[in-house]
């Protein structure tokens, strides 16, 4: 079965700080992979999907950037943190026809 | 422009009775619907899903319609129970495979 793996579930860092979250799937092969991001009490908002390797959409002009280095792996980076933005973030995969299945996010609060 | 929104921010039921959360759409070419639902916490669980060739879906006490006339989705919850208090999101896959989500709506059950 196929399964996601997002860490870490929290994550406090100072403002300047540089940022990785990892996001890996087990269980499938060429999968659309997405980053999403929550403010509190507030819709999904996304930020990137990558349809194949080295294959990245932005959606938003942001402070961040996405990578996926190999067919499973997607990874939100930014190398400058700044307070907007903390939120919650959400990595999820889909097939290429079928509904997207979510990580249990990462709790970002920047300092 | 792409956008899914939803009606109403907050909805308040009693046990027992029947929920209903709409959810209106402004692209048209899109195939495929999806409703999850989001617990405090945690990421986004899907409930049902309905491709753009039907207007009804049916699943275990949930029930999703579709008019594409009016670009409108709703999800119905039959004897809604206090389990059921979560935040519910529409999302629509459009050109691309992206994932776009409304904004959601609290369903609180009152017991």
């Amino acid at each position: 079965s196929q399964t996601i793996h997002q860490w870490p579930a929290t994550l406090v860092q100072p403002v300047g700080s540089p940022l990785s979250l990892e996001c890996t799937v087990e269980g499938t092969s060429n999968p659309n992979l997405y980053w999403y991001r929550q403010a509190a009490g507030r819709g999904l908002q996304l930020l990137f999907y990558s349809v194949g390797i080295g294959q990245i959409s932005s959606e938003v002009p942001q402070n961040l950037s996405a990578s996926r280095p190999q067919d499973r792996q997607f990874i939100l980076s930014s190398k400058k943190l700044l307070l907007s933005d903390s939120g919650f973030y959400l990595c999820a995969w889909s097939p290429q026809v079928g509904q997207a299945f979510f990580g249990q996010g990462t709790r970002l609060t920047v300092v | 422009g792409e956008s899914v929104g939803l009606h109403l921010p907050t909805l308040s039921v009693q046990e027992g009775d029947n929920s209903i959360i709409n959810c209106a759409y402004s692209n048209s070419a899109s195939d495929y619907f999806i409703w999850y639902k989001q617990e405090s916490g945690k990421g986004p669980q899907f409930i049902i899903d309905i491709r753009s060739n039907m207007d009804k879906r049916q699943g275990q006490r949930v029930t999703v319609l579709l008019n594409k006339t009016v670009k409108h989705l709703s999800l119905q919850i039959a004897a809604t129970q206090p389990g059921d208090s979560a935040v519910y999101f529409c999302a629509r896959r459009s050109q691309g495979g992206k994932l776009i989500f409304g904004q959601g709506t609290e369903l609180s059950v009152k017991p």
